[in-house]
């Protein structure tokens, strides 16, 4: 398996809203990522998670928490957010941990994510 | 902080042509991505380059990094139209940043 699986697709939320998206991998990767990507802009990263730790947060604002339950597994929990949080929500892993190693980084679909 | 400026930002270009994407960045590196990404799609790994005087070709591109020039090209022979997407380098030191990306279009 060589892929990077992100749920739900698509997601529209109130400013009230809780919701989470969930992404898996099962490559044995080291380290996962969560990305923001605003339209016709690069991604710009949130979160590392190297062994299952909290390496990276970029000044992230708390209305996003991420998670690892294990080395599979990363979460995005959402709550209150603004329309500017509205984006295509990325998730990627590595071999290296917290590097891109030899094989570089594997990113998920997204999740494009409407905040009304 | 590390910097990495990709140009040009936008090309719009007759299949057949040559051309080339520019990623110059601003600190010392050893490891530099090459993505494509398609309108309302994920990014999809094209080329990882690990070394200096690395060169990597899949089809019609090829990648190529000088660690010293701070300086790795992203060259397209004969573009076709299905060739058509934004590109991005992405520059690793302690963490990945990206480019602004390219957006290409190559007419028919």
């Amino acid at each position: 398996d060589t892929e990077v699986t992100q749920t739900p697709k698509h997601l529209v939320m109130g400013m009230t809203n809780k919701k989470s998206l969930k992404c898996e991998q099962h490559m044995g990767h080291r380290a996962m990522y969560w990305y923001k990507q605003k339209a016709k802009k690069p991604p710009e990263l949130m979160f590392v998670y190297s062994y299952e730790k909290l390496s990276i947060n970029e000044s992230v604002p708390s209305r996003f928490s991420p998670e690892c339950p294990n080395s599979s597994l990363l979460n995005l929990h959402l709550h209150a957010l603004q329309p500017e949080d509205s984006a295509l929500y990325l998730c990627a892993s590595s071999q290296g941990a917290g590097t891109g190693g030899y094989y570089g980084y594997t990113f998920g679909s997204g999740t494009r994510l409407t905040v009304v | 902080e590390l910097k990495v400026e990709q140009n040009p930002l936008f090309l719009s270009m007759q299949e057949g042509k040559n051309y080339t994407i520019y990623c110059n960045y601003s600190t010392t590196s050893d490891r530099l991505y090459w993505y494509r990404q398609d309108p309302g799609k994920s990014l999809e790994s094209l080329f990882v380059l690990l070394s200096n005087g690395a060169v990597k070709q899949e089809g019609r591109l090829m990648a190529s990094l000088d660690t010293k020039a701070r300086l790795s090209t992203l060259h397209i022979t004969a573009a076709v139209h299905d060739l058509s997407a934004t590109y991005f380098c992405a520059v690793e030191a302690d963490k990945i940043i990206f480019g602004k990306g390219t957006r290409l279009h190559i007419l028919p």
